[in-house]
């Protein structure tokens, strides 16, 4: 089982449409956590953390289950720029940090 | 402010030659890191410098080497390039460590022939 796992999609929804993504994580003692974005051929670029009360920017809301041990991305509103790929990102501890391999998004109008 | 830079961006080796790929970062950040990115797969880190005059193996070291030249520059070295070694390869660093935002240099497609 790898220790990050995210649905690779595509995910095609129409402009304006709610997206939700989720990751799962392995490592219980999984420390941090983030979501970061990479458009196709570029590097990515961190999109926001996830802190364990949840977290909202702007169109964008991260969630953090423990529990569960997952991880999840809400997209309201999705405009043509959001298509992307993302990556689920995990610190396990120390430099341990675990990349997801992406869910890909392509918004279309 | 150019952030990070990487160069070559892009390079063509035959089995059993060398290169290094050279990076660098303005921000005056502390850890430095060398990831590759293969397809279907999350970015693998291959060796990470925690600060100046310090490196370690990350996930996947074999074959590969580093050199924390001083705080802004962190470089990575093919001895002896394989095919299994084509892949993007992505520069990052980030402040304090991992916990912080990692930045990222715009990459080097490498292909091994």
């Amino acid at each position: 089982r790898k220790e990050v796992e995210q649905d690779p999609g595509p995910f095609n929804v129409p402009e304006g449409a709610t997206v939700a993504f989720n990751c799962t994580y392995s490592n219980s003692a999984s420390q941090s956590f983030f979501w970061y974005r990479q458009d196709c051929r570029k590097e990515p670029k961190l999109l926001m953390s996830v802190y364990s009360s949840g977290n909202e920017d702007g169109r964008f809301t991260a969630q953090l289950n423990r529990a569960s041990q997952y991880i999840s991305l809400l997209i309201r509103d999705s405009k043509l720029s959001d298509s992307a790929t993302y990556l689920c990102v995990v610190n396990t501890g120390g430099f341990k940090t675990i990349f997801g391999a992406g869910t890909r998004l392509f918004v279309k109008a | 402010n150019a952030g990070v830079t990487q160069t070559p961006k892009f390079q063509v080796l035959k089995t059993g030659q060398s290169m290094t790929l050279q990076c660098a970062q303005d921000m005056n950040h502390n850890s430095m890191y060398w990831y590759r990115q293969d397809p279907g797969m999350g970015l693998r880190l291959i060796y990470y410098s925690a600060s100046e005059g310090t490196t370690d193996k990350g996930e996947v070291p074999n074959g590969y080497n580093v050199s924390r030249l001083n705080k802004r520059e962190f470089s990575l070295r093919l001895e002896s390039a394989a095919p299994s070694q084509t892949s993007v390869y992505f520069c990052a660093s980030s402040g304090t460590g991992p916990l912080d935002e990692q930045f990222f240099g715009p990459g080097t497609r490498l292909t091994v022939l």
